[in-house]
C-alpha cells in the first residue's frame, strides 16, 4: 500500500513567488490535514479536510495560503505570495477516520525555502 | 494554542540501555496521546498511543500516561542505534495533533 505522498521534496522559490505543494493521501483516507514546521519550532496544524470539505482551517496563518482538495483525493496547498517567513517544512497526513484514537499517516514533508 | 513540552535533547544513552522521554501537556482536554519517531528527511511514522492512566507495552515500547500530573513518557529498553532518531510527542482532543518540539535520542554503540 502506497504511503502519503508529497511533491516536491524541495523548493526554493522568491519572495513574492507563488508555490504550490501537493498531497496525495493514502487511497482510501477521507481525512487530509497539513501541518507545517517552521525551524526550530514544533510542528503545527494548519487545516483538515474531510473528502472535499475544509473541517477546519483554524490554523492557516493568513489569506496567503489556500488549500483545495478537489473531488476528495489529493489537495493542494498554495502559497502566493510566498514571505520569508512561510520557510519551513510543510506536512501531509491522511486518516482512515477523524476519531481520538485514529493514527495519522504522515508524507515525507516538503520543505520549502523562501529568498 | 495549548503547548507540548518535550526536552529537545540530544539524549544520549549507551546500546542496550533504556531511554526514556519525556512530555508534559498543558490542555486537561486532551484525552489521547501519540508518540512519533522521525529520522533525519523522513516521514513521521507511529510507534504507539496511549489515551488511559497508567503504562501500555508494545514490544521494546512502554508509554505511560499520568492525567493528574499531565505527564506522558514513552520508554525504550535496550536501546539499539537504530532508535537513534526525533521522538515526537503530540496530544489530541479532537481529531488534530498539537505537537512537541521533538527530543532527538542518540544511542551510542
Amino acid at each position: 500500500e502506497a504511503g502519503v505522498t508529497q511533491f516536491p521534496s524541495h523548493s526554493v522559490i522568491e519572495k513574492g513567488q507563488t508555490v504550490t505543494l501537493r498531497c496525495d493521501p493514502i487511497s482510501g483516507h477521507d481525512n487530509l490535514y497539513w501541518y507545517r514546521r517552521v525551524m526550530g519550532k514544533e510542528i503545527k496544524f494548519l487545516l483538515h479536510f474531510v473528502k472535499e470539505s475544509k473541517q477546519d482551517e483554524s490554523g492557516m496563518p493568513n489569506n496567503r495560503f489556500l488549500a483545495e482538495r478537489t473531488g476528495g483525493t489529493y489537495s493542494t496547498l498554495k502559497v502566493q505570495p510566498a514571505e520569508l517567513e512561510d520557510s519551513g517544512v510543510y506536512f501531509c497526513a491522511s486518516s482512515s477516520s477523524g476519531g481520538l484514537l485514529t493514527e495519522a499517516f504522515f508524507g515525507q514533508g516538503t520543505r520549502l525555502t523562501v529568498v | 494554542q495549548k503547548e507540548v513540552e518535550q526536552n529537545s535533547g540530544p539524549l544520549s544513552v549507551p546500546e542496550g540501555a533504556i531511554a526514556s522521554l519525556n512530555c508534559t501537556y498543558s490542555d486537561r482536554g486532551s484525552q489521547s496521546f501519540f508518540w512519533y519517531r522521525q529520522y533525519s528527511g523522513k516521514s513521521p511514522e507511529l510507534i504507539m498511543f496511549i489515551y488511559s492512566n497508567g503504562d501500555k507495552e508494545d514490544g521494546r515500547f512502554t508509554a505511560q500516561l499520568n492525567k493528574a500530573s499531565q505527564y506522558v513518557s514513552l520508554l525504550i529498553r535496550d536501546s539499539q542505534p537504530s532508535d537513534s532518531a526525533t521522538y515526537l510527542c503530540a496530544a489530541s482532543g479532537t481529531y488534530k495533533y498539537i505537537f512537541g518540539t521533538g527530543t532527538r535520542l542518540k544511542v551510542l554503540a
